[in-house]
């Protein structure tokens, strides 16, 4: 079945450092794409989104990437804060579907 | 404040015994969506309703009912035959397809 993925289940980062967050996806019919961040007991909070039409976007300390030619979105965080270590998901709507699809996640972990 | 309501934020009950989650949301969203996540796992859709009165199951509805006679709720009954059904259940609400979806901050149902 068609799934959405992630490379790596943990990154561990030094404070001020920057991380990049990385996922898969098998739907090359995907066209919108979504990052969260979930803090331990909490719902996931939305980060950046982007559509199959782009392939950069920027936000506050945070950009996401697309490549649709390998399938695969990353997400970076620049100078990495304490309150950045939390759990990371990226998040597709296939385009014959209708709600999103979730990965696994990445679970960051700032230490200072 | 706009958002989306979760409560209780902690359910305990006997196995056999049916519980409703309640959700509710105050952003005029057309959608609602209700996934599962377990420990150290993404989230699973279980059931989503585009506008009102009308809802589809989605990747894990097995055990599980919802109603939409609401736009503001969407509530989910988990019933005695959902095999395994302690978890962390997570309501989300967007405008609508392709766009952002808002957490609540989940309730943890725990049957013993």
């Amino acid at each position: 079945g068609e799934s959405v993925g992630l490379h790596l289940p943990t990154l561990s980062v030094q404070e001020g450092d920057n991380s990049i967050i990385n996922c898969a996806y098998s739907n090359s019919a995907s066209d919108y794409f979504i990052w969260y961040k979930q803090e331990s007991g909490k719902g996931p909070q939305f980060i950046i989104d982007i559509r199959s039409n782009m392939d950069k976007r920027q936000g506050q300390r945070v950009t996401v990437l697309l490549n649709k030619t390998v399938k695969h979105l990353s997400l970076q965080i620049a100078a990495t804060q304490p309150g950045d270590s939390a759990v990371y998901f990226c998040a597709e709507t296939p385009n014959s579907g209708y709600a999103l699809n979730f990965g696994k996640g990445t679970s960051l972990l700032v230490t200072p | 404040d706009g958002g989306i309501t979760q409560s209780p934020k902690y359910l305990f009950r006997k196995e056999g015994q049916n519980v409703t989650l309640s959700c509710e949301q105050n952003l005029n969203h057309d959608a609602m969506y209700w996934y599962r996540q377990d420990p150290g796992q993404g989230l699973r859709l279980i059931y989503y309703s585009q506008i009102v009165n009308d809802f589809q199951k989605g990747d894990i509805a097995e055990g599980y009912s919802v109603s939409r006679e609401k736009k503001e709720s969407f509530p989910l009954t988990v019933t005695s035959a959902q095999k395994n059904p302690t978890a962390f259940y997570l309501c989300a609400s967007s405008k609508g397809h392709n766009t952002e979806a808002f957490f609540g901050q989940g309730t943890r149902l725990t049957v013993v």
